[in-house]
């Protein structure tokens, strides 16, 4: 069982904005950057957004909150080459560790 | 632009050792902290060990503590994950990766970059 805990699958059409959440505890999410990371077709992962931050390369559609212990990833306008896995990790103090969420599947209908 | 690429990697037997490394380019390596992460077959990511810029603190998950030995040599630009004792369930891709923010203590959990991955399918 993941210490950050996510959808399992999210779905949207071609234009549609949707949300993904991380949800964890004061000990990780509540303290800590979250990165969130996008893995396609069992490629190599890639990053999306950490923190607030846009990495270089990634779409402005693309976005990045945090709320208490619930952390959510923003695509707005989505497309089709943005189906795949999307998983969130952060620190957690208790464990001393980085932990990840078990990734939430993105459908594009 | 940040290149992580890996090599090692392969199939070993149970209780056999394996050195997975991760040469990197594109930044100031000894101003990162690094990272090793796997992914078992149709599970998710799960972090395995990271190290400090310097390599003085290092980190374990507590089913490779023991096991597995992370080191870096910044003269090198590199990366290494020395895996002894494997055992089947040790069977993933491995990815290298480097923080997303450097000097930064409370983005230690967000990472910024990943290497290409590479097998490690351990087995009789």
């Amino acid at each position: 069982q993941s210490a950050l805990t996510q959808e399992g699958s999210v779905s949207g059409t071609v234009g549609q904005k949707v949300t993904l959440s991380c949800t964890g505890s004061t000990n990780n999410i509540g303290s800590y950057t979250v990165g969130w990371y996008q893995q396609i077709s069992h490629g190599a992962p890639k990053t999306v957004m950490f923190g607030n931050s846009l990495p270089s390369g990634i779409p402005d559609r693309f976005s990045a909150s945090k709320s208490g212990t619930t952390a959510s990833l923003t695509i707005s306008g989505l497309q089709a080459e943005d189906e795949g896995d999307y998983y969130c990790s952060t620190w957690d103090s208790s464990l001393s560790g980085v932990v990840f969420g078990g990734g939430t599947k993105l459908i594009v209908l | 632009q940040v290149h992580l690429v890996q090599s090692g990697g392969g199939v070993v037997q149970p209780g056999r050792s394996l050195r997975l490394s991760c040469a990197a380019s594109g930044f100031t390596f000894s101003d990162y902290a690094m990272y090793w992460v796997r992914q078992a077959p149709g599970k998710g990511l799960e972090w395995v060990t990271h190290v400090s810029l310097d390599g003085t603190y290092e980190y374990y998950a507590d089913s490779v503590k023991g096991r597995f030995t992370i080191s870096r040599d910044n003269s090198k630009n590199t990366l290494y994950l020395q895996m002894n004792g494997l055992r089947p369930e040790d069977t993933a891709v491995y990815y290298c990766a480097r923080v997303s923010e450097r000097y930064t203590s409370s983005s230690v959990g967000a990472l910024g970059f990943w290497g290409q991955g590479t097998m490690v399918t351990v087995s009789s």
